[in-house]
């Protein structure tokens, strides 16, 4: 067990509306990651974290934002959702002193 | 930019037989490489890593080779059992962020 949660696990919601998932992880790790996975598309890069408030822009940041204001929680919003925004999201953290990435365990959102 | 590719969206193998996923990338700086295990409905989990110092790499029942001359690796899997049945995605890179490639279905076959 990795130590990372996300929530929530399922969440349908409507075009427009404003969508926030989160990531804990119990692992004090300095980075963090969000992706997205689509058929087709594999596994994509939002946004990730390098340390508390530090972020960048991963390969389809558009349309997302992200937060980290303590080590433990990064934020993924979704500021007015679109059912192109529907898919899996996952949440990575990077152990410190081996560089593994260990994934969370999803977080499906339907935009209808 | 970098790219992580398979060679295959899928492949089936008889059970007790060895599995053999490829893997290429376009990036000859990358440093580090890492095979994951996907199953239905749950996140990737790590199998094997290997970093660019380095030509093979054993664990249990897998093996993951590195040929940087082609910027190709592959996983091996030995005895192939129906519980290897899942999406294996290699992905790479220098540093961090890691590129994913976009996955093969590996069908065990009873």
């Amino acid at each position: 067990d990795a130590g990372i949660t996300q929530s929530p696990r399922h969440k349908v919601t409507e075009t427009g509306t404003p969508v926030t998932l989160r990531c804990h992880q119990t692992e004090n790790h300095r980075y963090m990651y969000w992706y997205r996975q689509d058929p087709g598309h594999g596994l994509r890069l939002i946004h990730y974290s390098y340390g508390v408030k530090d972020t960048d822009k991963g390969e389809v940041s558009d349309g997302y934002s992200v937060s980290r204001s303590k080590t433990e929680d990064f934020l993924l919003t979704l500021e007015s959702a679109t059912s192109s925004q529907t898919s899996v999201y996952f949440c990575a953290i990077r152990a410190d002193l081996t560089g593994e990435l260990f994934f969370g365990e999803g977080s499906r959102l339907t935009v209808l | 930019g970098e790219s992580v590719g398979l060679h295959l969206p899928t492949l089936s193998v008889q059970e007790g037989d060895n599995s053999i996923i490829n893997c290429a990338y376009s990036n000859s700086a990358s440093d580090y490489f890492i095979w994951y295990k996907q199953e239905s409905g749950k996140g990737p989990q790590f199998i094997i890593d290997i970093r660019s110092n380095m030509d093979k790499r054993q664990g249990q029942r897998v093996t993951v080779l590195l040929n940087k001359t082609v910027k190709h690796l592959s996983l091996q899997i030995a005895a192939t059992q129906p519980g290897d049945s899942a999406v294996y995605f290699c992905a790479g890179g220098v540093n961090t962020p890691l590129v994913f490639g976009k996955g093969t279905r590996l069908s065990v076959i009873a």
